[in-house]
């Protein structure tokens, strides 16, 4: 297995626009998690998934914010519009029954 | 809601020297996971090492290895035989029973010194 593939790896985007990062959890993985690494607040959760369903949404910062998991292969998070305090590496990560993570290797987003 | 600490924010080690790096959390759960996870320049975020709440034994991973003190809610790792390639950041990560999601510390950045 190629392992979680996160697309692109760095984004470079005006403040405003739309910026959609996306996802491919591994094979057979049931649970897909969406984390945000800053300086100032380290890895925080956005949201997670289980078998699709968007479970917790709790850590995404605003409306501006939204993700999707159209099915068990994909999964993307936007934003719109997005902000210069948007700028982060975004992780996605996938589990099979909550335990042993895989972490894709992130997207940098920075917000001009 | 279970927090974690990370109280070094930096560090440092000498080549073949030995460091430890702590983290702490709060929870008020018994049946939990502790984990630790090593991020390199590369950003690729690594399992280092796994301990069961349940387990009274430390885990041990080769040159790493834990000091898990379930009362203190205490959770530090041991680099024995530190090398370069040991430089990144370094994140307690906690999960609880059930279904609920990894909570992370703020990380420590280790540097090991030539």
């Amino acid at each position: 297995d190629a392992g979680v593939i996160q697309s692109p790896r760095h984004e470079v985007t005006e403040m405003g626009q739309e910026v959609t990062l996306r996802c491919k959890p591994i094979s057979g993985h049931d649970y897909l998690f969406w984390y945000r690494q800053t300086m100032m607040r380290g890895l925080e959760l956005l949201i997670y998934f289980n078998n699709n369903v968007p479970i917790d949404d709790s850590g995404m910062p605003e409306d501006r914010f939204s993700a999707k998991m159209p099915n068990a292969s994909f999964s993307t998070l936007k934003i719109q519009p997005s902000e210069p305090r948007d700028s982060a590496v975004y992780f996605c990560a996938s589990s099979f029954w909550g335990l042993g993570y895989t972490f894709g290797s992130g997207t940098r987003l920075t917000v001009v | 809601a279970q927090t974690v600490t990370q109280s070094q924010p930096e560090m440092s080690v000498q080549e073949a020297e030995t460091v430890t790096l702590s983290c702490t959390y709060d929870t008020s759960e018994s049946d939990y996971y502790l984990f630790w996870y090593k991020q390199p320049p590369s950003r690729q975020m690594i399992l280092v090492i796994r301990q069961e709440a349940y387990k009274q034994q430390n885990a041990t991973e080769n040159r790493f290895s834990v000091n898990f003190q379930k009362a203190a809610k205490s959770f530090s790792l041991k680099i024995s035989d530190s090398q370069l390639g040991d430089a990144a950041m370094y994140f307690c990560a906690y999960k609880g029973s059930g279904n609920t999601p990894l909570v992370f510390g703020k990380g420590t950045r280790l540097s090991v010194i030539a």
